[in-house]
């Protein structure tokens, strides 16, 4: 059963901790993202992977890190350093077509909450 | 003033209605757009991809893209209330790896 998946569903920390929030994928995309989804705003993107080994920063990346050494895995951290971390978060990969069209698809998303 | 203005609702209609959720954007150059559909703590999924200008139907969901006006539109035939859900627009240019989303408009869909 191809998708992505990512863990866990809800996760509670205290404020100062760092978290890492897992994403791994089995559709053998290349390109791989993390968004972060609060009411009202919409998705804003945290950090993007085009390929193994190599990531750039999305709009709002203060605070994060992530790493991609594997093709399937994406992993990202929340730092004690990011100011409101509480958000709903969401991985995705993306399918790119020959027309040079591509489809994002989402994994089902980490409720992180921090007090 | 957001690259991309989607009211956020909630929109309720009767069970068999016609729908129709927009967005407005000010970048001219996003060429792709696309409706995605978010259930309750869910991850979005996408329903609807459209390159430039025109409409692309697929069931009972119609998307429109008016780049002159930069504007989208889909557009839900005979709904339902399992459609009840948030639907995002998003949309890219060719430049850019990433997508730009609306806020989402929550749609509700009364039995």
């Amino acid at each position: 059963d191809g998708g992505i998946t990512q863990s866990p569903k809800y996760l509670f920390r205290k404020e100062g901790q760092n978290v890492t929030l897992s994403c791994e994928q089995n559709l053998n995309h290349d390109a791989m993202y993390w968004y972060r989804q609060d009411p009202g705003q919409g998705l804003r993107l945290i950090y993007y992977s085009q390929i193994v080994n190599d990531f750039q920063k999305g709009d709002i990346a203060e605070g994060y890190s992530v790493s991609r050494e594997k093709k399937e895995s994406f992993p990202l951290t929340v730092t004690s350093a990011q100011k409101n971390p509480t958000a709903f978060y969401l991985c995705a990969s993306k399918a790119e077509k020959a027309s040079g069209s591509y489809e994002q698809y989402f994994g089902p998303g980490t409720r992180l909450t921090v007090t | 003033q957001k690259e991309v203005e989607q009211d956020p609702g909630p929109l309720s209609v009767p069970e068999g209605a016609i729908v129709s959720l927009n967005c407005t954007y000010s970048n001219s150059a996003f060429q792709y757009f696309m409706w995605y559909r978010q259930y309750s703590r869910k991850g979005p999924e996408l329903l609807m991809y459209t390159y430039s200008s025109g409409n692309k139907e697929d069931g009972r969901f119609t998307a429109q893209v008016d780049k002159s006006s930069k504007y989208i539109s889909l557009f839900i035939r005979d709904s339902q209330p399992s459609d009840s859900a948030t639907y995002l627009c998003a949309m890219r240019n060719t430049g850019r790896r990433a997508l730009t989303f609306g806020s989402g408009t929550r749609l509700q869909v009364q039995p």
